[in-house]
């Protein structure tokens, strides 16, 4: 299994700032996506983290909004652009160890954010 | 399409007690599916996973959850409920891609 270490773990910021998150493999993946929670219901994927080209987003999350970097195959950061309180979640990173589910998901701890 | 129900946004046992959780799925494929549990301020962990094979799949700290076709469910369980098991439990389905299908949620709530 791999370890994801997330940063930061949580954040209260101001309207109409931004906020970029981190995420950091101790092994090299090839898969990466960032995930949010809004309080009290289940994940919902943004956007799978593609290694040397844009991330694909889901439905509902654009890039202006969430602009995603993933420079190598054991790193990749989520901007979260423009702040208001409706995105205040928990936003989770997780990795993909093989190329399909039955390998299992990993992940983060989770950053915690509070739009103000 | 896919897609999974959890019964019961919340479900409350004594300590000690018998935890069931239930899940029920639909797919047009074989599903994998599997049992994330977050506690709080946490992030997700792997419970347990079903993909091929024995259809009663054992997880961590006890749990246990049987596939059954018929049903399409995937029902967890634990014989005897401690109080460090309360937290979120989610259910999730696959069809063999790289996307989860998630359901909505259960928080178990232990009663001393």
């Amino acid at each position: 299994s791999a370890v994801i270490s997330q940063k930061p773990s949580r954040d209260i910021c101001q309207r109409g700032t931004s906020l970029t998150i981190q995420c950091q493999v101790d092994s090299q993946v090839t898969m990466m996506f960032w995930y949010r929670q809004q309080p009290g219901q289940s994940l919902t994927l943004i956007a799978t983290a593609n290694q040397g080209s844009e991330a694909t987003y889901e439905s509902g999350f654009v890039i202006d909004k969430f602009p995603i970097s993933r420079p190598n195959l054991t790193f990749s950061t989520l901007t979260v652009s423009n702040m208001s309180p409706e995105d205040s979640s928990i936003y989770l990173c997780s990795v993909l160890l093989g190329r399909t589910a039955n390998y299992g998901y990993t992940f983060g701890s989770g950053t915690r954010l509070t739009v103000v | 399409a896919q897609s999974v129900t959890q019964l019961g946004s919340h479900v409350s046992v004594s300590e000690g007690a018998l935890v069931l959780l239930r899940c029920n799925y639909s797919s047009s494929v074989p599903p994998y599916l599997f049992w994330y549990v977050q506690y709080p301020n946490q992030g997700l962990q792997l419970l347990l996973k079903y993909t091929t094979g024995a259809t009663l799949v054992k997880g961590i700290n006890g749990f246990e959850a049987e596939f059954k076709k018929s049903e399409t469910s995937f029902h967890l369980t634990k014989p005897s409920a401690h109080m460090s098991d309360a937290a979120e439990y989610f259910c999730a389905v696959s069809d063999g891609n790289y996307q989860l299908i998630w359901g909505a949620g259960t928080k178990l709530i232990i009663k001393p």
